[in-house]
């Protein structure tokens, strides 16, 4: 079956401008998961959605950076005023319950966001 | 906070080797232990996903292990081929990371023939 899709995979845009990144989970997939991959880094997680649960933003590095998640299905990861440091590698992932023991993540490939 | 820590960073073997890839996490309160595979410019899959009342989980040449009262997972690959070549991450589920995935900064594995 169709694993999770983004969109964009890639973008390129100017310092300031504003973008928005989307991810598509797999069908009936309750929880819902953003994280970034910078150049030499590891993934840092940024949020995750479980159901009709308030999100968990902890992650997000500044409030130029917020995400919904509409439906319990498509999310938008939109980052507002965007920074060099932004330019990273945007993955989204789901699974099929929050915190249950047994629900590997499935990911996107991601989108490649660079800012000049 | 939940930190992993993987070794060794890179790897390079010639095919038909046995190897193992190090993994280890500073706080036991995990839900589970997942392996994932990262080839250039894709996603992560997932290869292995180890429940924290077990003790090791198996898929074809891909064996790994996890041992919480010490915080260590291994994962085995047998018999490796140049298409094994990739990066391997490890990431702990829970722990003082209320529910998120904390994730090594990988090994990134070489198999030349």
């Amino acid at each position: 079956g169709a694993g999770v899709s983004q969109s964009p995979s890639n973008k390129v845009t100017e310092k300031g401008k504003d973008v928005e990144l989307r991810c598509d989970p797999i069908s009936g997939h309750t929880a819902l998961y953003w994280y970034r991959q910078s150049l030499g880094q590891g993934l840092e997680f940024l949020i995750y959605f479980q159901g009709n649960s308030a999100p968990d933003k902890s992650g997000l590095p500044s409030d130029r950076f917020s995400a919904e998640r509409t439906g319990g299905s498509v999310s938008t990861l939109t980052i507002q005023r965007t920074q060099q440091e932004d330019s990273a590698v945007y993955l989204c992932a789901s699974s099929l319950a929050y915190r249950a023991e047994n629900s590997p993540l499935h990911f996107g490939n991601g989108t490649r966001l660079t800012v000049t | 906070k939940q930190e992993v820590t993987q070794i060794p960073a890179a790897l390079s073997v010639p095919e038909g080797e046995n190897l193992v890839l190090n993994c280890s996490f500073t706080d036991s309160a995990i839900y589970n232990l997942q392996w994932f595979r990262q080839d250039p410019g894709k996603g992560l899959t997932s290869l292995l996903l180890i429940q924290s009342s077990q003790r090791e989980q198996t898929s074809g040449r891909l064996n790994a292990s996890l041992d919480k009262s010490s915080g260590r997972s291994t994962l085995y690959i047998a018999a490796s081929q140049p298409g094994d070549s990739a990066t391997y991450l490890c990431a702990a589920l829970g722990g003082t990371s209320y529910g998120k995935l904390t994730f090594g900064q990988g090994t990134i594995l070489t198999v030349h023939p």
